[in-house]
């Protein structure tokens, strides 16, 4: 097994551009999130999906957007970059299984400056 | 509301001796309470989780933590520390009793620095 992997580990965009974030895992997981990693703010969550079709705000949606076409796949869109989205970003998944919902796994983690 | 405070942004501590990392909680109801580790860029690890039973629960790597309900704290814990151990440790804390708001609340985190 894989895990969880992320593409790309580094992105530099310009303001304004967009690009997406790649997330998949194949541990047939229902749960997958997005989490960004900023100095003393420790993990916030972005988005997440309960499962195929179904994805949810976080704590800090705004300017991102996901959807969750497979059981595999995540990705989490940046519609119009800007430099207070320069941060780390982790994608974790878990089961849906009670008392293990919330064991996550995470990827690697992409780092993006937005200039 | 939901919270978990890690008190502390560092802590040292020499090669062979005891450490503690710690973490307090604020829940309505039963916490859910995990401990992560994050690696020098790297993604997070899942060490050890309390759902209920004993309070003293066992993980990875040779650490293990205490529920304490009276306290609300869930502090890590390893007898004797590595170097290797040094990282970011993360506390974080679920509501049992949250029904359909199962996310997971994070600590800020706290870097722990294991000197030779």
């Amino acid at each position: 097994n894989a895990g969880v992997t992320q593409t790309p580990k580094f992105q530099v965009l310009k303001t304004g551009q967009s690009m997406t974030l790649q997330c998949a895992q194949d541990m047939n997981h229902e749960y997958m999130s997005w989490y960004r990693q900023d100095p003393g703010m420790g993990l916030r969550l972005i988005h997440y999906s309960v499962g195929a079709g179904i994805t949810d705000q976080g704590e800090v949606p705004n300017g991102y957007n996901v959807s969750r076409s497979t059981t595999e796949d995540f990705p989490l869109r940046l519609l119009s970059a800007a430099p207070s989205q320069t941060s780390v970003y982790f994608c974790a998944s878990s089961t849906g299984l009670a008392g293990s919902r919330d064991t996550q796994y995470f990827g690697p983690g992409t780092r993006l400056t937005v200039l | 509301a939901q919270s978990v405070a890690q008190p502390e942004d560092q802590v040292n501590v020499a090669e062979g001796n005891p450490l503690t990392v710690k973490c307090t909680y604020s829940v309505s109801g039963n916490p859910y309470l995990f401990w992560y580790v994050q690696y020098p860029n790297r993604g997070l690890q899942f060490l050890l989780k309390y759902i209920t039973g004993d309070n003293l629960v066992k993980g990875s790597y040779g650490f293990e933590a205490e529920f304490n309900k009276s306290q609300t704290s869930f502090h890590l814990k390893k007898p004797s520390a590595l170097v290797s151990d040094s990282a970011l440790y993360f506390c974080a804390v679920r509501d049992s009793n949250a029904g359909n708001n199962r996310k997971l609340i994070w600590g800020l985190g706290t870097s722990l620095a294991v000197n030779p």
